[in-house]
């Protein structure tokens, strides 16, 4: 049972353009959404993270823009540099339980100079 | 370097061979997390561990996976006989108490190739 779906599988960016990652989820029960970033041999590391009590978070140039009706997130990288290169994954957890992951199936961003 | 670490980061095997993985997470942290990476896919949860109990288990982990933490510190997954299936990076993480903001601190994994 697939309960965080992910698109797109793959992303192709120019530099300095939008990278825009989307992801659904099924459980409502899940309340905190965090999104990783992996880059080739290293593990997944926590780049940016919300709960449903707000619609939007920034942290420099990531965005998650949330919408709780529609059980759907979103990951917004402007100006994105080469160095953004990397897989994504969104992610969903129920605080308060094991604080176990699900994770989605992952974005492969490559942002070309 | 104070971050979750995993040995051995790359093993070979042949069909039906035991291998152990050991992770060693960060010192604080009493929660650990085994996950599982195929090519192309996001983790995929295993087992978890609070302190040296170990309080669930996926239906991914067969009776040839069992996994250990020892007096809560560091912790083995062993997989007996293993399959060509079993091929995947397996990752550990840590993470603090609970109340936090649910975090989890990945190590760099432990690559499996059966032969």
């Amino acid at each position: 049972q697939q309960q965080v779906k992910q698109s797109p599988q793959s992303l192709i960016v120019q530099k300095g353009g939008i990278s825009i990652i989307n992801c659904a989820y099924e459980n409502t029960a899940f309340d905190y959404f965090p999104w990783y970033q992996q880059f080739p041999g290293k593990g997944p590391a926590l780049l940016i993270a919300i709960r449903p009590d707000v619609s939007e978070k920034k942290e420099g140039r990531f965005t998650i823009s949330f919408n709780k009706s529609a059980k759907q997130f979103s990951l917004h990288i402007m100006d994105s540099q080469p160095g953004d290169s990397a897989t994504y994954f969104c992610a969903a957890l129920r605080i308060g339980g094991y604080n176990k992951l699900i994770f989605g199936a992952g974005t492969r961003l490559a942002v070309h100079p | 370097d104070t971050g979750v670490s995993q040995d051995p980061r790359h093993k070979i095997t042949k069909r039906g061979q035991n291998v152990t993985f050991r992770c060693d997470p960060i010192s604080e942290h009493n929660r650990l997390y085994w996950y599982r990476q195929t090519l192309g896919q996001g983790p995929e949860f295993l087992t978890y561990f609070q302190n040296e109990a170990q309080l669930e288990k996926s239906r991914l982990l067969s009776d040839r996976f069992s996994a250990e933490r020892p007096k809560g510190s560091f912790s083995t997954l062993e997989i007996q006989r293993t399959e060509q299936g079993d091929s995947a990076m397996y990752l550990c993480a840590s993470s603090q108490r609970l109340g936090s903001a649910g975090e989890l601190f990945f190590g760099e994994g432990s690559r499996l190739t059966v032969l």
